[in-house]
């Protein structure tokens, strides 16, 4: 699996955008690009993942630049329920033996009211 | 997460007994991935299982720790002689066939304690 760089930690004001970078500048051709966070002693919660293109789910939207080498995660209204440790993980889509996610540190995200 | 269960949530053990973890993944994905988390630590893959075959285990330690997805039934974690190090949570998840970009996702977790 390529390797992704995060910031450690980032704040966000509660009801504001909080945009993570993420950046996998060795990023394959078949690798996508996932997300998911961890609030504090519960499991990993899926956020979303994409390839090419820019997605949007309920949760978030994923930007993904044209060369892949970088992403962004927006949660468009951060929620104090939002703070958790945010993971960009980048994986071939297929099922094979090397298609384990792999973590990171991660991004300490704190929302502040 | 969507419906992967696993249980117990919380095991107590003594140093030297045996600790089995279950996971029952979402309902028709048939991949398992297990994942530790010590204290204060980030996640750690240990081993990767399909129906009856374990796929990858290069995260698993080499003795006491073993894993199966039998054909019937839920994943088993299995932990033998269990120490105080092994004092974790445990993290199934699982993942359908569903084509490019599959989604994995994760259980609540087992804490394991060692007393």
């Amino acid at each position: 699996d390529a390797k992704t760089t995060q910031p450690p930690s980032m704040d966000c004001a509660e009801g504001r955008a909080a945009n993570l970078p993420c950046n996998h500048s060795t990023i394959s051709g078949n690798e996508y690009v996932y997300w998911y966070r961890q609030i504090h002693s519960q499991g990993p919660q899926y956020i979303i993942h994409g390839l090419k293109n820019n997605e949007t789910n309920e949760m978030a939207s994923l930007i993904i630049t044209e060369d892949r080498k970088s992403s962004t995660l927006i949660l468009p209204h951060a929620t104090l329920r939002d703070t958790a440790v945010y993971y960009c993980i980048v994986r071939v889509g297929a099922l094979t033996s090397g298609s384990r996610l792999t973590f990171g540190e991660g991004t300490q995200l704190t929302v502040n009211p | 997460n969507a419906g992967v269960m696993q249980n117990p949530r919380h095991l107590v053990r003594r140093r030297g007994q045996e600790a089995r973890l279950r996971c029952s993944p979402v309902k028709g994905h048939s991949h398992v991935y297990w994942y530790r988390q010590l204290p204060e630590e980030g996640l750690k893959f240990m081993v990767y299982l399909q129906k009856e075959n374990i796929i990858d285990e290069s995260g698993m330690p080499k003795e006491r720790f073993s894993a199966e997805f039998p054909k019937e039934g839920p994943s088993i974690l299995r932990i033998q002689q269990v120490v105080r190090g092994d004092s974790a949570a445990y993290f199934c998840a699982s993942s359908g066939t569903d084509g490019g970009g599959n989604t994995i996702y994760f259980g609540e977790g087992s804490w394991l304690t060692v007393v």
